[in-house]
C-alpha cells in the first residue's frame, strides 16, 4: 500500500528557515516523480514542484521559483520542502503527492499534508 | 503554464441529481486531465485519471470524459457523501521541457 507520510505541523515566525518532509513507502521511490502541492485557507490547490528521485530532476512552478528548494534523499525514500526565510503568504497547509508513471503523470497519492503557520 | 478554469464555483443540488461540472484548459493537455475529490481535513481522492478513467474503488456514478482543452466530471446520481470539492489537474506536457502541474479552482458541491 502507498503510504505518504508527512513531518508535523509548524509554526515559524517571518524570517525564519524551514524544512518539511515526506516519507515514502509501498512503491519504488526512485521510479516515480514526488512533488509538493500548497493549499492557503479558504483558497484551492497549487502545484509547488516535482523531484524525480533517481536523477534528482527538480521541476518548479515559476510561482514558487526561487522562494523554496525540492530534495529528495533516496536512502530513507524521503522528499524535503525548504525555506530559506518565510513569509506570512507562506501559511498554508503543504500536501506530499506522488504522480503516476507514463503516459498520464497524474497524481495518485497524497499526503495528509503539513500545516505551516507563519505570523 | 497551463491555466484551468472551472465552472461552476459552486453547484447547489440534492441527493440523487445529476452534477455536471466542467473544466476549460487554457491550452490543449491531450488526455492527462484527472479529477480530485477534496473534504474537508482530509486529502484529496484520485476520482478519474486520463480524463475518462475510473480510479480504483471509484462508484460507476463518477465519470469523466473530454480532450484537449474541454473536460466533463459528471456525478450521474448524488449520494450524500458526494457532497464536497472537485478540482481538475492537468499534467499535459510532463516531463518534457517547460512543463508544470495545474489544479483548476475547484467546485464545490453543497447540498441544497
Amino acid at each position: 500500500e502507498v503510504q505518504l507520510v508527512q513531518s508535523g505541523a509548524e509554526m515559524k515566525k517571518p524570517g525564519q528557515s524551514l524544512k518539511i518532509s515526506c516519507q515514502a513507502s509501498g512503491y519504488t521511490f526512485n521510479s516515480f516523480w514526488i512533488s509538493w502541492v500548497r493549499q492557503a485557507p479558504g483558497k484551492g490547490l497549487e502545484w509547488i514542484a516535482s523531484i524525480y528521485p533517481r536523477d534528482s530532476d527538480a521541476r518548479y512552478s515559476p510561482s514558487f521559483q526561487g522562494q523554496v528548494t525540492i530534495s529528495a534523499d533516496t536512502s530513507l525514500s524521503s522528499t524535503y520542502l525548504h525555506w530559506n526565510s518565510l513569509k506570512t503568504s507562506d501559511t498554508a497547509r503543504y500536501f506530499c503527492v506522488r504522480q503516476q508513471q507514463w503516459p498520464f503523470y497524474h497524481v495518485d497519492y497524497w499526503g495528509p499534508g503539513t500545516l505551516v503557520s507563519v505570523s | 503554464e497551463i491555466v484551468l478554469t472551472q465552472s461552476p464555483a459552486t453547484l447547489s443540488l440534492s441527493p440523487g441529481e445529476r452534477a455536471t461540472l466542467s473544466c476549460g484548459a487554457s491550452q490543449s493537455v491531450a488526455s492527462s486531465l484527472a479529477w480530485f475529490q477534496h473534504k474537508p481535513g482530509r486529502a484529496p481522492r484520485l476520482l478519474i485519471y486520463g480524463a475518462s478513467n475510473r480510479a480504483t474503488g471509484v462508484p460507476a456514478r463518477f465519470s469523466g470524459s473530454g480532450s484537449g482543452t474541454d473536460f466533463t466530471l459528471v456525478i450521474s446520481s448524488l449520494e450524500p457523501e458526494d457532497f464536497a470539492t472537485y478540482y481538475c489537474h492537468q499534467s499535459g506536457n510532463w516531463p518534457s521541457r517547460p512543463s508544470g502541474l495545474s489544479f483548476g479552482g475547484g467546485t464545490k458541491v453543497e447540498l441544497k
